[in-house]
């Protein structure tokens, strides 16, 4: 069974351009996740999908950040526009059902300069 | 407020040898998951154990045993006969209401030969 993909893995890019970020999860997964990393720290909730409705966005900064999860499978996260503090690694999960386990993708590390 | 804290943020184990990462938590939720994640250097994140809440017995996978102490509401991972390929950044998470994962800062674990 193919696990979570994500791409790219690594992204660099300078403050105030845009980025996008693409995630496929587990086929059959229905609760995908997006995650930040910042380094040194533990992962923390942007967004959380059932299908393809927002179960919860209340930590996505909704200025610069946006995600979409259309027709339920494959889903994209953008920033626009980048700023430094969003150097991080954003990671990609996700599970059977809205309390199932978690699965990870690898990430992709992105760095503002 | 759910939280998670992990008090230590490296931790070193000789190879063979047991060594304990504590995480404590704090949740209102009276039925909660737990888990333990590894996540290798520049490698993704993965589930080495969960705990649910209602159940009283430590849950073990293999080498990985937990001392999951409700009442204080913490939650140990013991990894027994350490190996090379256990270093890694260890997160003790908690799942939240809506499915998503609250996770500590980690604890790095170093294995010497």
């Amino acid at each position: 069974e193919a696990g979570v993909a994500q791409s790219p893995r690594y992204k660099i890019i300078e403050k105030r351009q845009s980025v996008a970020f693409w995630c496929n999860p587990i086929s059959g997964h229905a609760t995908l996740y997006w995650y930040q990393q910042i380094l040194g720290q533990g992962p923390k909730l942007l967004i959380q999908f059932q299908n393809n409705g927002v179960v919860d966005d209340s930590q996505l900064p909704k200025d610069r950040f946006s995600a979409e999860r259309l027709k339920g499978v494959d889903s994209t996260l953008k920033i626009q526009p980048a700023k430094l503090e969003d150097s991080a690694v954003y990671l990609c999960a996700s599970s059977l059902y809205e309390r199932g386990t978690q699965y990870f993708g690898p990430g992709t590390r992105l760095l503002v300069l | 407020a759910q939280t998670v804290t992990q008090s230590q943020p490296e931790m070193s184990v000789q190879e063979a040898e047991t060594v304990t990462l504590s995480c404590t938590y704090d949740t209102s939720e009276s039925d909660y998951y737990l888990f333990w994640y590894k996540q290798p250097p520049s490698r993704q994140m993965i589930l080495v154990i969960r705990q649910e809440a209602y159940k009283q017995q430590n849950a073990t996978e293999n080498r990985f045993s937990v001392n999951f102490q409700k009442a204080a509401k913490s939650f140990s991972l013991k990894i027994s006969d350490s190996q090379l390929g256990d270093a890694a950044m260890y997160f003790c998470a908690l799942r939240g209401s809506q499915g998503n994962l609250i996770f500590g800062k980690g604890t790095k674990l170093s294995v010497k030969p």
